[in-house]
């Protein structure tokens, strides 16, 4: 079935790198762009950007994009998001998502979701 | 890019209908039929339940509809049962410097 695994929950401590990985399976992998999707505790969703595994191309929300790295391997199927220099307001649960439409240039909506990956930052 | 606006919970007895607000601006909802709404229940991940305003993914119960006017998109649910008791929040692609913006989310309650 498709469905996107990602890896487990991490513990860094401030100013370090922490690097979730996104493992997709089920379909072809070149042609869904993803997203990062954060959720820290008890708060909403917050988009962190948009990676199209066709061609590279990737686009960040404002906050995080002096920041954040999100590549993709297509010989693993498998989606990466990089975020550094942590902060105490980074802990979150961290969402990869698969865009709706095949091939699409711009996100449209996120029909399959990882299980999610917490990351609690903390000295 | 500011969120868009949801209320913060909603509430209707089992079997009742209730309806979700969601307003952007004439950027994001009002720009475009990229609106979708997701569902979460405490400690899983988000359900896609709409996408392009209106449609429902394959498995959605009909009971959830999507609709929009001018820079509002609407959710309604129909028929409220206990396992729709959960947040929900709806999400838009915007013009603006990020390509996408979630709501902050309705709690919502059956009673």
């Amino acid at each position: 079935q498709v469905q996107l695994v990602q890896s487990g929950a991490e513990v860094k401590k401030p100013g370090a790198s922490v690097k979730v990985s996104c493992k997709a399976s089920g379909y072809t992998f070149s042609n869904y762009a993803i997203s990062w999707v954060r959720q820290a505790p008890g708060q909403g969703l917050e988009w962190m950007g948009w990676i199209s595994v066709y061609n590279g191309n990737t686009k960040y929300a404002v906050r995080v994009q002096d920041r954040v790295t999100m590549t993709t391997d297509t010989s693993t199927s498998t989606a990466y998001m990089e975020l550094r220099n942590l902060r105490s307001d980074d802990t979150a649960v961290y969402y990869c998502a698969r865009d709706l439409w095949e091939l699409h240039e711009t996100p449209a909506a996120f029909d399959i979701w990882g299980q999610g990956t917490m990351v609690t930052v903390s000295s | 890019q500011s969120a868009l606006t949801q209320p913060a919970s909603v509430s209707g007895s089992r079997g009742q209908s209730i309806t979700i607000s969601c307003t952007g601006t004439n950027s994001d909802v009002g720009d475009n039929d990229y609106v979708s709404w997701y569902q979460q229940h405490p400690g899983k991940a988000p359900k896609l339940m709409i996408y392009d305003v209106r449609s429902r993914p394959s498995g959605v119960s009909n009971r959830f509809s999507g609709s929009k006017s001018g820079n509002t998109a609407s959710l309604t649910i129909s028929g409220l049962q206990a396992e729709d008791e959960a947040y929900y929040y709806c999400s838009a692609y915007t013009r603006s410097t990020t390509l996408w913006v979630f709501g902050r989310g309705t709690k919502l309650t059956v009673l």
